[in-house]
């Protein structure tokens, strides 16, 4: 079956830092691809997706590219801030059949510092 | 988008009670999906709620413990029955955007089960 595996975190970086979560998968066919954020007390939100391979999602400085040949998706960031401090979902849709599905990975909380 | 909104946001329950969380959104949908994000943990899909038919459960979970309604394309509810302390979750709706398969959440439901 389909599975998403991250990077477990948490992950503690200093403001204007350099950020890399790690995100692979494990799918049939050719998913979607997506990074959700979760803020504190909030619900989910779209970050970013990438429908096909090469494909680059990108939103709010956020970065991830979807590899085929590596079958990974890995969420980058040039310059964080403190306000970036979020549990980050990856997750695959599968749209086979009459519903597609998401498969989250387990989040990676992110705490960034001043 | 879409906005969905999500009643009630959080709630306290006893042991053994039963509690409905209800879920609206501004468009009409085909599906609406609802999960469950446990304490730590990541998002789990319980079903696929279909408008004129019953609910498609993932495996792990059935329709005596999470029976779910949807009389209507912007409507669903889903009540967590007889409830222990493991069904202390934040319970989420949530819809799929047709072609790309991205989703779209509400806020969630928080419970907590004492």
């Amino acid at each position: 079956g389909n599975s998403v595996t991250q990077m477990e975190g948490p992950v503690t970086l200093s403001e204007e830092a350099f950020l890399t979560i790690n995100c692979t998968y494990t799918a049939t066919g050719y998913p979607s691809l997506f990074w959700y954020v979760q803020y504190p007390g909030e619900g989910l939100q779209l970050l970013l997706k990438a429908t096909k391979a090469d494909d680059k999602g990108s939103n709010k400085g956020f970065e991830a590219t979807y590899r085929k040949e590596t079958t990974s998706f890995h969420l980058e960031k040039g310059s964080v801030q403190v306000s970036d401090s979020a549990v980050y979902f990856c997750a695959l849709s599968d749209l086979t059949g009459t519903a597609s599905k998401l498969t989250f990975g387990t989040g990676t909380r992110l705490q960034v510092t001043l | 988008s879409a906005v969905i909104s999500q009643k009630p946001s959080r709630d306290i329950c006893q042991r053994g009670t039963s509690l409905t969380i209800q879920c609206q959104v501004d468009s009409q949908v085909t599906m609406m999906f609802w999960y469950r994000q446990q304490p730590g943990q990541s998002l789990t899909l319980i079903a696929t709620a279909n408008q004129g038919s019953e609910a498609t459960y993932e495996s792990g979970f059935v329709i005596d413990k999470f029976p779910i309604s949807r009389p209507n394309l912007t409507f669903s509810t889903l009540t967590v029955s007889n409830m222990s302390p493991e069904d202390s979750s934040i319970y989420l709706c949530s819809l799929r955007v047709v072609g790309t398969g991205e989703l779209f959440f509400g806020e969630g439901s928080r419970l907590t089960v004492l």
